[in-house]
Order: structure tokens, then sequence, then C-alpha cells
């Protein structure tokens, strides 16, 4: 089993739509959890931490689940410029991270 | 406002040829890593280094080799280039977000192709 596991996608979604991804990650013992974005042929960079009481950032919603040990990334009216690769990244007792593979979206306008 | 800067930006090589790709940062970061992304795979960790002399194996290390030359610097050396090996390179360096663990600034990447 994958450390982080993400629907690959693509999520194709028209303009103006709310979309969600959701992740899953295997050791309990992890304690920090952030969403990546990727561009097309560039670098990732973050997006948002996740936190425990879940956090929002303008249009983005990150909610975390330890029970069930999932992480979820919400987008409300999706933006042209939002078509990225979303990647879950966590890590554990150390600074390095575990990267998804990532989840595709296109906003279709 | 530099970053993490890395270079080369593309590279083609032969089979058998080695290469270094540099990456400096001046964040003033203790922790820098050395990552590869292939379709389908996610970026999988070559080698670490938590702090200036010391460095770790990933996943994924193989065929290559690195140093820490500073605080600064960080190269990935491949001594006999593979087909395999063809891929995105991304430096990174990390530092702690208040509460929130440790976050990763990466650097543009190498397009590196083996042939």
């Amino acid at each position: 089993r994958k450390e982080v596991e993400q629907d690959p996608g693509p999520f194709n979604v028209p303009e103006g739509a709310t979309v969600a991804f959701n992740c899953t990650y295997s050791n309990s013992a992890s304690q920090s959890f952030f969403w990546y974005r990727q561009d097309c042929r560039k670098e990732p960079k973050l997006l948002m931490s996740v936190y425990s009481s879940g956090n929002e950032d303008g249009r983005f919603t990150a909610q975390l689940n330890r029970a069930s040990q999932y992480i979820s990334l919400l987008i409300r009216d999706s933006k042209l410029s939002d078509s990225a690769t979303y990647l879950c990244v966590v890590n554990g007792r150390n600074e390095k991270l575990t990267f998804g593979t990532g989840t595709r979206l296109t906003i279709i306008p | 406002n530099a970053g993490v800067t890395q270079t080369p930006k593309f590279q083609v090589l032969k089979t058998g040829q080695s290469m270094t790709l540099q990456c400096a940062q001046d964040m003033n970061h203790n922790s820098m890593y050395w990552y590869r992304q292939d379709p389908g795979m996610g970026l999988r960790l070559i080698y670490y280094s938590a702090s200036e002399g010391t460095t770790d194996k990933g996943e994924v290390p193989n065929g290559y080799n690195v140093s820490r030359l500073n605080k600064r610097e960080f190269s990935l050396r491949l001594e006999s280039a593979a087909p395999s090996q063809t891929s995105v390179y991304f430096c990174a360096s990390s530092a702690e977000i208040r509460g929130a663990g440790y976050g990763y600034t990466f650097g543009s990447g190498t397009r590196l192709t083996v042939v």
C-alpha cells in the first residue's frame, strides 16, 4: 500500500463549479499535512497546510480526519487558473515529506 | 529573492556519461533534498541532507551521489548515466511552518534525458 494515495483524475470541471479531492495516508503517526499545487512543467508550490480543525484560504478549504486518515481539499467557484495537479503531502516525525502522485484538475470554460 | 536555484534547466546525456546537478538556496535552511519525478510515480526522494556535512539515502539512491558543500549548496552527481535516470529532478530546502510542521521550497527543476 502506498503511503499517500490520491485519485489521479483527471477531473474536468466547469468554471464556477465546486470540486473536492480526497487523499488517504497509511502512517497513523503522521503529524503534518499539506496540499501542494504543481502547474504543468513547473515545480510544486505550497498551497496550504492542513490542520485538524480545518482551515480555509479564500476559495480553498482543507480538512483532516485523523481517525479515518484522510485529507480533503475543496475548491469553490473554480477559476480557469485553478487548472493544475494537486499533490497531497504528509510527513512524520522528521522533516521528510511523502508526496502523493497528484490529482489532475482541468477547469473548462 | 532567489529561493532555490537549480542548474542546468535542461540536459541531454549519452549513456555512461557523468554530470553534476547544482542546487543552491539563500534562505538559510538547514535541510535540503533531491527528488526525481516520473509520470505516474510522483516525487521520490533520492538523497537528503539534514545539515551541513551530513547526507542520507532516500527511497531511490542507486546510481547517484550527493555532496553538501556548505549550508547553501547541495549537488547531485550521476557517475554513469543510464536511460532509467531520464526524469525531472527537483532540489528543495525546508523550513518550519509555525504550527504546521516543515514546508518545502522547490527549485524550478532539471529535465534530464539520457539517450
